[in-house]
């Protein structure tokens, strides 16, 4: 099992902010994952990593980006954050064949 | 056509009911199957891991995997207010780097 975390829980800001989604784990697994989650929706993948140096764009067209300088720590960046944006952010770590979790970030742009 | 087909729901029953959530799926090459519990406002944790085709058991919870028609499913015994959840169907091929998830089935327990 992992853990994994992600700050911050809960983000309300202006359109036009750059904003930085934190995601670290602490189980050394090079893959990791960013998913985008509204409700009642399937969990869309936006970018993922085989490891260090190494990221991806998922399936959905997403408009931020995403940096592995370390195994543990996958941050996701908005440089400009649009009402669009408005959702829930989940990150991954997996081991194996499996995906673990952090709690999300839900954030909401005005 | 999704690669996953999960009912949205919501399922709503009473305490102590067994629950039957499915998933089916079109892409054969699918060899592991999993089910996540999801919490309002919370991530998704991993409830039941299969690989391949059979039953698998872990307390109330039973997952079945039928290869042969592409159907998944997770059993649910002397269901719990605390069940209430939305819980998704994921599953993933071998060697595959993504694992393809169902929208998910809310579920309601009333006590």
């Amino acid at each position: 099992e992992a853990d994994i975390y992600q700050t911050p829980r809960y983000l309300v800001i202006g359109t036009g902010k750059k904003i930085t989604l934190e995601c670290s784990q602490t189980m050394g697994h090079d893959k990791m994952y960013w998913y985008q989650q509204d409700p009642g929706m399937e969990l869309h993948l936006i970018h993922y990593s085989y490891g260090v140096n190494s990221t991806e764009k998922g399936d959905l067209s997403s408009e931020s980006t995403v940096s592995r300088i370390r195994t543990e720590h996958f941050p996701l960046t908005l440089e400009s954050a649009r009402p669009s944006h408005t959702s829930q952010y989940l990150c991954a770590s997996r081991d194996r064949d499996i995906q673990y979790f952090g709690a999300g970030t839900r954030l909401s742009v005005l | 056509q999704k690669e996953v087909e999960q009912d949205p729901g919501p399922l709503s029953v009473p305490e102590g009911a067994i629950v039957s959530l499915n998933c089916t799926y079109s892409n054969s090459a699918f060899q592991y199957f999993m089910w996540y519990r999801q919490y309002s406002r919370k991530g998704p944790e991993l409830l039941m891991y299969t690989y391949s085709s059979g039953n698998k058991e872990d307390g109330r919870f039973t997952a079945q995997v039928d290869k042969s028609s592409k159907y998944i499913s997770l059993f649910i015994r002397d269901s719990q207010p605390s069940d209430s959840a939305t819980y998704l169907c994921a599953m993933k091929d071998t060697g595959g780097f993504k694992t393809i998830f169902g929208a998910g089935t809310r579920l309601f327990v009333k006590a």
